[in-house]
């Protein structure tokens, strides 16, 4: 089975310029999760959808990042202008709905803004 | 507010040791608590998880303790392995519909030969 495939796997871009990450969910899953990693502050949740919909996007951290759902296999989160704070990895997991349903990440992209 | 948290943040033990990890939580609405494993290079993945009506869980050499009454939970590594050297992170979910998780902020644990 195929799993969350995200790409690109690493981004290495110059300060100001849009970055957009892909991610396609495993086929079947309602909830789509995208996440942050850094160092200091572990985890974060950016947004969910569920059934395409956003449901939560507390987490989204300045209006320069966006994320969409056009169709149950396709997400992008997109940051523009991007700055070197945002450098970090960025997970997309997907889950089928409900609570207590496990999350599946995938390998991650790798965000270095320079 | 951080609302899971985790200690230690890293963890070096000898293989064949036990390895523990403990998590402590704030909101009594969680009821379900996965642990992920994190490689180098690699999304987390799933490794086990409890809900608070059972006690201990099992899977393996793996094994959760949980104590709803300290809103506490560890993840004990029996016969800890050099391939066991990875990052984990003990989550919590409060039942809203979506299986939104809370993480903490990870162990790196490191199973020396």
């Amino acid at each position: 089975d195929a799993g969350v495939i995200q790409s690109p796997r690493h981004e290495v871009t110059e300060m100001g310029q849009e970055v957009t990450l892909r991610c396609k969910p495993i086929s079947g899953h309602d909830s789509l999760f995208w996440y942050r990693q850094t160092m200091m502050r572990g985890l974060e949740l950016l947004i969910y959808f569920n059934n395409n919909v956003p449901i939560d996007d507390s987490g989204m951290p300045e209006d320069r990042f966006s994320a969409k759902m056009p169709n149950a296999s396709f997400s992008t989160l997109k940051i523009q202008p991007s700055e070197p704070r945002d450098s970090a990895v960025y997970f997309c997991a997907s889950s089928k709905q409900g609570s207590n349903q496990p999350q599946h990440f995938g390998d991650g992209t790798r965000l270095s803004i320079l | 507010q951080q609302q899971v948290k985790q200690s230690p943040q890293s963890l070096i033990v000898q293989k064949g040791g036990i390895s523990i990890i403990n998590c402590a939580y704030e909101n009594t609405a969680f009821d379900y608590f996965p642990w992920y494993q994190q490689f180098p290079g690699k999304g987390p993945a799933l490794l086990i998880a409890i809900r608070p009506d059972v006690s201990e869980k099992k899977e393996g050499r793996f094994t959760i303790s949980f104590n709803k009454s300290a809103k506490q939970f560890s993840l004990h590594i029996m016969d800890s392995q050099p391939g066991d050297s990875a990052t984990y992170f003990c989550a919590a979910n409060a039942f809203s519909g979506y299986s939104t998780l809370t993480f903490g902020k990870g162990t790196m644990l490191l199973v020396s030969p």
